[in-house]
């Protein structure tokens, strides 16, 4: 199974801050990687895909970059509705896993 | 508009099993897989397998072979997960997600929506 390490594993991080966040596959998964918000008591919802394209919706804050094996989430100017766990997750092969989270919390 | 219910809370004996399920609305149930991802308490995300609606096809992560069985209802547009043999490792959220194609150049298939989850307790 492909590992995909997060890291940090947890920000203290103020209003207006740019956030960043890595991901490290254990394998080459091309452009195959998403990155999902999960608010407490809340299902994912989806940010990013294909590595680097912005969701229907999304603000222009969240990026996203990479191939291969390593990636980054990046939000330009932190916003208190932004605190929540990140996840990254390959869909390059099966089975599908995801990163253990980025957590983010105000400092 | 793109909806998925998930069936209610349940607490159930270990060794027993459970079926939850995940009734979607707002599209056409039968032409799009339907995704299953456990989240224990805590913890992240795990994915365990996907079944096509259209022709019941299914993919399952082998850590699931033999715990999980997914099936669909296209009468009803119910996608359903059965956890048989439970023990306390089973205790977990398990949310349905539809995974959505974007025909672009390169095809690329990801999760858009997401129901909000069936937590399953296993407890004596």
């Amino acid at each position: 199974d492909i590992v995909m390490t997060q890291s940090p594993t947890s920000m203290s991080i103020s209003v207006g801050d740019r956030v960043t966040m890595n991901c490290k596959a254990s394998q080459n998964v091309g452009s195959n990687v998403d990155w999902y918000q999960q608010k407490t008591g809340q299902s994912p919802k989806l940010l990013i895909y294909k590595a680097s394209n912005r969701y229907t919706g999304v603000p222009d804050r969240f990026t996203g970059s990479g191939s291969g094996t390593d990636f980054t989430f990046t939000i330009s100017n932190m916003q208190a509705e932004d605190l929540a766990v990140y996840y990254c997750m390959q869909s390059n092969s099966y089975p599908y896993t995801f990163g253990a989270g980025t957590k983010l919390e105000l400092k | 508009q793109v909806q998925l219910q998930q069936s209610g809370a349940e607490l159930v004996k270990p060794g027993s099993s459970v079926k939850i399920s995940c009734k979607a609305s707002g599209y056409t149930f039968t032409s799009y897989d339907m995704h299953w991802i456990k989240q224990q308490p805590g913890n992240g995300l795990e994915w365990i397998g996907w079944i096509y609606p259209g022709n019941g096809n299914t993919k399952y992560n082998q850590k699931f072979n033999g715990k999980a069985t997914l099936t669909a209802d296209k009468s009803s547009s119910t996608a359903y997960m059965q956890l048989s043999s439970l023990t306390s490792e089973d205790s977990a959220v398990y949310f349905c997600a539809r995974f959505f194609p974007d025909y672009g150049y390169n095809p690329y298939w990801y999760f858009d929506f997401w129901g909000p989850g069936t937590m399953v307790t296993v407890s004596s």
